[in-house]
C-alpha cells in the first residue's frame, strides 16, 4: 500500500522569503505525481503534474522536483507572498487509478 | 475550460433526510470521482466512475449512493446519513481512468449532518 508523507507539517515564514515543500512514497511504482494547493474549506487546485518519466515542471514562481528511484519529490515556491498561504498536498497516482495523498503542509508567509 | 462545479455549496440536513449532490464537468472527460474530506485530513476516495460505470467502491456505506447519469454529471444521492458524515464532499474528473491523468477538483460541497 502506498504510503505519502509530507514534511514539515507546518511551515510559517516571512514574506520574500523562498518555500521548500517535501514530498516522499513508499512504492516508486507510479504514473504521476501532482502537487495540489487548497484553501481553507476550498477545493483543491492543481498546481503541477509531473509524469513518472520527468524530473520537474515549473509554472511561474514555482518549481516541482521528482526522484521517483528515491521517493522524494520537492515544491519550490520562490518570492513567498501572503497570498500563498494555504496547504500543499502532493499525491501519487499509482496503477490501481487512485491517488494516494499525503497529510499536506500548512504555509503561513507573514507579511 | 477546467472547470469542475458542484452544487450546492452548502448543505446541512436531519439524520431522516434524503438528499444530492450534483457535480458536472464540460471538459470531455470520462473518469469521475467523488472524495470526502473531513477537517485537517487529505481527501479519502468514496467513488470512481468510467464511461459511466462504477469502477471502484471503496467499502462506502450504502446510505451513500452514487449515480452517473451521462459522461459530464454525477450525482451523490444521500439518506440517512449519521453525523459522523458531516464534512467536505469533493468532485473530480480526468480525462480517462488510467493513472497518468491529472485530476481536476471541484470547490466542494460542505455537508453538515444534524
Amino acid at each position: 500500500k502506498q504510503e505519502v508523507t509530507q514534511i514539515p507539517a507546518a511551515l510559517s515564514v516571512p514574506e520574500g522569503e523562498n518555500l521548500v515543500l517535501n514530498c516522499s512514497f513508499t512504492d516508486s511504482a507510479i504514473y504521476n505525481l501532482q502537487w495540489f494547493r487548497q484553501d481553507p474549506g476550498k477545493g483543491l487546485t492543481s498546481l503541477l503534474l509531473i509524469q513518472s518519466s520527468q524530473r520537474e515542471q515549473t509554472s511561474g514562481r514555482l518549481n516541482a522536483s521528482l526522484d521517483k528511484s528515491s521517493g522524494r519529490s520537492t515544491l519550490y515556491i520562490a518570492a513567498s507572498q501572503p497570498g500563498d498561504s494555504a496547504t500543499y498536498l502532493c499525491a501519487v497516482s499509482g496503477n490501481d487509478y487512485k491517488l494516494s495523498f499525503g497529510a499536506g503542509t500548512t504555509v503561513t508567509v507573514r507579511a | 475550460d477546467t472547470e469542475v462545479t458542484q452544487t450546492p455549496k452548502h448543505l446541512v440536513m436531519g439524520m431522516t433526510n434524503k438528499k444530492s449532490l450534483k457535480c458536472e464537468q464540460h471538459m470531455g472527460h470520462r473518469a469521475m470521482y467523488w472524495y470526502k474530506q473531513k477537517a485537517k485530513k487529505p481527501p479519502e476516495l468514496m467513488f470512481v466512475y468510467s464511461y459511466e460505470k462504477l469502477s471502484i467502491n471503496e467499502s462506502v456505506p450504502s446510505r451513500f449512493s452514487p449515480e452517473c447519469p451521462n459522461s459530464s454529471l454525477l450525482n451523490l444521492h444521500l439518506h440517512a446519513l449519521q453525523p459522523e458524515d458531516s464534512a467536505l464532499y469533493l468532485c473530480a474528473s480526468s480525462q480517462a481512468l488510467a493513472g497518468r491523468n491529472e485530476q481536476f477538483f471541484g470547490p466542494g460541497t460542505r455537508l453538515t449532518v444534524l
